[in-house]
């Protein structure tokens, strides 16, 4: 497609059980982030891919979360164990040359932990 | 600890006037700032950008305006339209390629 892609677009899930997020980026789009917005608050930084390694994972919350990139396309976004407090919209954006500064995101995951 | 605040969360405005936004930041390493868009059930979209080698930004109805030693940042739109009813988030970087959002402003402009 044209777009960011995320998917699932809503995933509710009991809590301790672990979840996958999954985004495909624009092609071609080299950079690859990973940002949450919760309720009522901005967004927040999760973590940054160029190609498939991660220059900056400062923004993961805890161990529970880890994400991948494979192929300079795919991301997939884990969190092992969920809490209510994960809870939230997790958004993906992805630019063509690694500058956020025109980064393109998807319309997010809304994840629901009951 | 909040580094980039909107004080308002949330703005009215009738059709035709001008809107105003404002943002408010902390970190003096920031070096670019970038205004983004959402709408419910999307995700933000890019609006307009400015570097802090520059204190004003313009592109058609939106306008862009910096005060570092205020370490404040507005965004203008100006003739509204209901379009624009969304909310608008704030963001700012230093080095590298972390973005720094506000908390956002929901903007509801009346007809």
């Amino acid at each position: 497609g044209a777009g960011v892609s995320q998917s699932p677009s809503n995933k509710v899930t009991e809590k301790g059980k672990d979840v996958e997020l999954r985004c495909d980026p624009i092609s071609g789009h080299t950079a690859l982030y990973w940002y949450r917005q919760r309720l009522g608050q901005g967004l927040e930084f999760l973590i940054y891919f160029q190609g498939n390694s991660a220059p900056d994972k400062s923004g993961l919350p805890s161990d529970r979360f880890s994400a991948e990139r494979t192929g300079e396309s795919v991301s997939t976004l884990t969190i092992q164990r969920t809490q209510q407090e994960d809870s939230a919209v997790y958004l993906c954006a992805s630019s063509l040359d690694g500058s956020i500064g025109k980064a393109f995101f998807g319309q997010g995951t809304r994840l629901t932990v009951v | 600890d909040q580094q980039v605040k909107q004080n308002s969360p949330s703005l009215s405005v009738q059709e035709g006037r001008i809107s105003i936004l404002n943002c408010d930041y902390t970190n003096s390493m920031f070096d670019y700032f970038l205004w983004y868009k959402k709408y419910p059930a999307e995700g933000p979209t890019f609006l307009i950008s400015i570097s802090s080698i520059k204190d004003k930004n313009e592109d058609g109805r939106f306008t862009v305006f910096l005060n570092k030693s205020a370490k404040h940042l507005s965004l203008h739109i100006v003739p509204s339209q209901p379009g624009d009813s969304a909310v608008y988030f704030c963001a700012a970087k230093a080095a590298g390629n972390k973005l720094t959002f506000g908390g956002g402003t929901r903007v509801l402009v009346k007809p």
